[in-house]
């Protein structure tokens, strides 16, 4: 059973950094792009960062890039996402989302983690 | 940008009549090499990840009830439930996955009137 755990958000200063992981558990982690979205409070969807199965290629949302970087460990089945320069607009649930086939990272989202809060306030 | 449109964003209907939410992108999303729709449909309860329902537009997910359907295709599609359920009242998102910036509707709130 396919299982997605994010951990590292809290409560932090803006202009701050703090990195997020998700774990990943239940299918062959380094066979799968995989993204971050987030959800700011009472908001929609907000796609984040997307990484390919084996690290190569990153994409960001205009929002977060040059402040993100998305990462992963196939070795450690696990998948990160480094948040510098923290602005309060960056308030949100972040979630990791597998996609739903191999041989590409564009494709819908079949896993979504339960999702970590990243409060931005001094 | 590929901008994703929902309409309506609230929705209310009686137990067991059917429920009807559109979704509109600015762009097609249908790649043509392989002749399919790259747009995907989730429900979201408070406080839960969203579901995945359907994707390639009108392929349900396994374990989704068949009451949910999806249709349409290059720039407009639709997300049915032929009879809804207690357990339906969500927020449903639609979703491309056709070109990055990913990006995904407005959220349509659907609930029992």
């Amino acid at each position: 059973q396919v299982h997605l755990v994010e951990s590292g958000g809290g409560v932090v200063q803006p202009g701050r950094s703090v990195r997020l992981s998700c774990a990943a558990s239940g299918f062959t982690f380094s066979s799968y792009g995989m993204h971050w979205v987030r959800q700011a409070p009472g908001k929609g969807l907000e796609w984040v960062a997307l990484i390919s199965s084996d690290g190569r290629n990153q994409e960001y949302g205009d929002s977060v890039k040059g402040r993100f970087t998305i990462s992963r460990d196939n070795s450690r089945n696990t998948l990160f996402l480094q948040l510098n320069s923290l602005r309060p607009e960056d308030t949100a649930v972040y979630y990791c989302a597998k996609v739903g086939l191999t041989g590409s990272y564009m494709f819908y989202f079949d896993y979504w983690g339960q999702g970590t809060l990243v409060t931005v306030s001094s | 940008d590929i901008v994703m449109t929902q309409s309506p964003d609230s929705l209310a209907v009686s137990l067991g009549e059917r429920a009807t939410i559109n979704c509109k992108s600015s762009q097609s999303v249908l790649y043509s090499p392989n002749n399919k729709n790259y747009l995907a449909w989730y429900q979201q309860k408070p406080g839960q990840p969203p579901k995945l329902l359907i994707y390639w537009a009108s392929t349900r997910e396994s374990g989704v009830p068949d009451r949910f359907s999806g249709s349409g295709s290059g720039t407009d599609f639709t997300l049915t439930i032929s009879s809804l359920q207690a357990e339906d009242v969500a927020v449903y998102l639609c979703h491309q996955y056709y070109s990055t910036p990913i990006t995904f509707g407005q959220g349509t709130r659907l609930d029992f009137k």
